[in-house]
């Protein structure tokens, strides 16, 4: 079974450019998340779709962040304008809903370095 | 908040076991138990969940107290491969699907 694929791997750019990050869930997986992972923290979620519907966004900084998850399958993170705190690495996650103890499943994730 | 405590690090020799213990003390009653692992530059890797029962799987053993309040992961045989950042993780399983909310983990060092 194929797992969550996100590209690109690893991406450099200079602050104030933009930058989008791209994830396809585990096949049938109605729920997504994106999460942000800061060198040495755990990582924290940023948002979460059902299906194409947002089910929290509480975390996400809006003036710059933006993600959409159209058809609800794949979905994209963007970034823009960046800035030097937003190096990070991006986690894409999926799971089922519904059921006891739905696993989440992540990506290998995109690393951002701004400079 | 992360509503788990874990120590910050923790160390083992290679081929014994590793337990790493996880306190939840406001765990709810429909509150699962979740177990992550975290290799340098990979994603969260699932090891193992539990509500009541202890659970083993081939990856680790969990062991809930019957309080519910404490865990503890145990890797049977420590191998340098199992070095790896360890999140315990409470986590409430639901139809709209709950996230992971991440604390900062047990640094686990296996060592020869």
């Amino acid at each position: 079974e194929a797992g969550v694929a996100q590209s690109p791997r690893y991406k450099i750019i200079e602050k104030r450019q933009s930058v989008a990050f791209w994830c396809n869930p585990i096949s049938g997986h109605a729920t997504l998340y994106w999460y942000q992972q800061i060198l040495g923290q755990g990582p924290k979620l940023l948002i979460q779709f059902q299906n194409n519907g947002v089910v929290d966004d509480s975390q996400l900084p809006k003036d710059r962040f933006s993600a959409e998850r159209l058809k609800g399958v794949d979905s994209t993170l963007k970034i823009q304008p960046a800035k030097l705190e937003d190096s990070a690495v991006y986690l894409c996650a999926s799971s089922l809903i519904g059921g006891d103890g739905n696993t989440i499943y992540f990506g290998e994730g995109s690393w951002l370095t701004v400079v | 908040d992360a509503k788990t405590t874990q120590p910050t690090s923790m160390d083992c020799a290679e081929g014994r076991a590793a337990n790493l213990p996880c306190n939840h003390s406001t765990i709810s009653g429909n509150e699962y138990v979740y177990w992550y692992r975290q290799i340098h530059s990979q994603g969260p890797q699932y090891i193992i969940h539990g509500l009541k029962n202890n659970e083993t799987n081939e990856m680790a053993s969990l062991i809930i107290t019957e309080d519910r309040k404490s865990s503890t992961l145990i890797l049977p045989h420590a191998t340098l491969r199992n070095t790896a950042v360890y999140y315990c993780i409470v986590r409430v399983s639901n139809q709209a699907g709950t996230a992971l909310i991440f604390g900062k983990g047990t640094t686990l060092s296996v060592s020869s």
